[in-house]
């Protein structure tokens, strides 16, 4: 198996600034991904955060909102920026773990834009 | 597009008694679909994993099917506890989009002792 942390767990931002989280696998992983809860919903896929080069992103997600890096195969950091109130949510570092087909979560980053 | 829906949305049963909540999907072309746990707050834990292959999963008090050309998944909690409370999420990986899951909405389950 493997453990995801996720930092920050929670953070109260201003609208207009950015924060990035930041998500660390104990083992190695193939796929590593970034998801997105709004309050009441589902989670939704983001991007998928590809080692070394930019990442995948899914319909309605762009790379200025959402700049993700992977330097390597266990860390990788999601940005969101130029938060607005629409921005609340919590976030979601996700990966698969090598050899298997599980997915595994981390605990997720409960952001507030006021 | 792969649409996942989790029915009932809401569910409250004593304890005691066993929980069956429901799955369904449009693309039959799944290659795995993976139930998770989410408390309140929190990230999701993983229950089972089912492969497209198989036709369920049993982990103790847990059991998962798995039928794919009705597109349905049911997970079954035997003998349900307070602390089975939770919300629970199906997600599906479909073959042309490997790794990637689509989830339904979930099911708010409690159960009261």
């Amino acid at each position: 198996s493997a453990v995801i942390s996720q930092k920050p767990s929670r953070d109260i931002c201003q609208r207009g600034t950015s924060l990035t989280i930041q998500c660390q696998v104990d083992s190695q992983v193939t796929m590593m991904f970034w998801y997105r809860q709004q309050p009441g919903q589902s989670l939704t896929l983001i991007a998928t955060a590809n080692q070394g080069s930019e990442a995948t992103y899914e319909s309605g997600f762009v790379i200025d909102k959402f700049p993700i890096s992977r330097p390597n195969l266990t860390f990788s950091t999601l940005t969101v920026s130029n938060m607005s109130p629409e921005d609340s949510s919590i976030y979601l570092c996700s990966a698969l773990a090598a050899g298997t087909d599980t997915q595994y979560f981390g605990p997720g980053t409960r952001l507030t834009v006021l | 597009k792969q649409e996942v829906t989790q029915i009932p949305a809401a569910l409250s049963v004593p304890e005691g008694e066993n929980l069956v909540l429901n799955c369904s999907f449009t693309d039959s072309a799944i290659y795995n679909l993976q139930w998770f746990r989410q408390d309140p707050g929190k990230g999701l834990t993983s229950l089972l994993l089912i492969q497209s292959s198989q036709r369920e999963q049993t982990s103790g008090r847990l059991n998962a099917s798995l039928d794919k050309s009705s597109g349905r998944s049911t997970l079954y909690i035997a003998a349900s506890q307070p602390g089975d409370s939770a919300t629970y999420l199906c997600a599906v990986m479909t073959t042309d989009s490997w790794g990637k899951f689509q989830f339904g909405a979930g099911t708010q389950v409690v159960v009261t002792p």
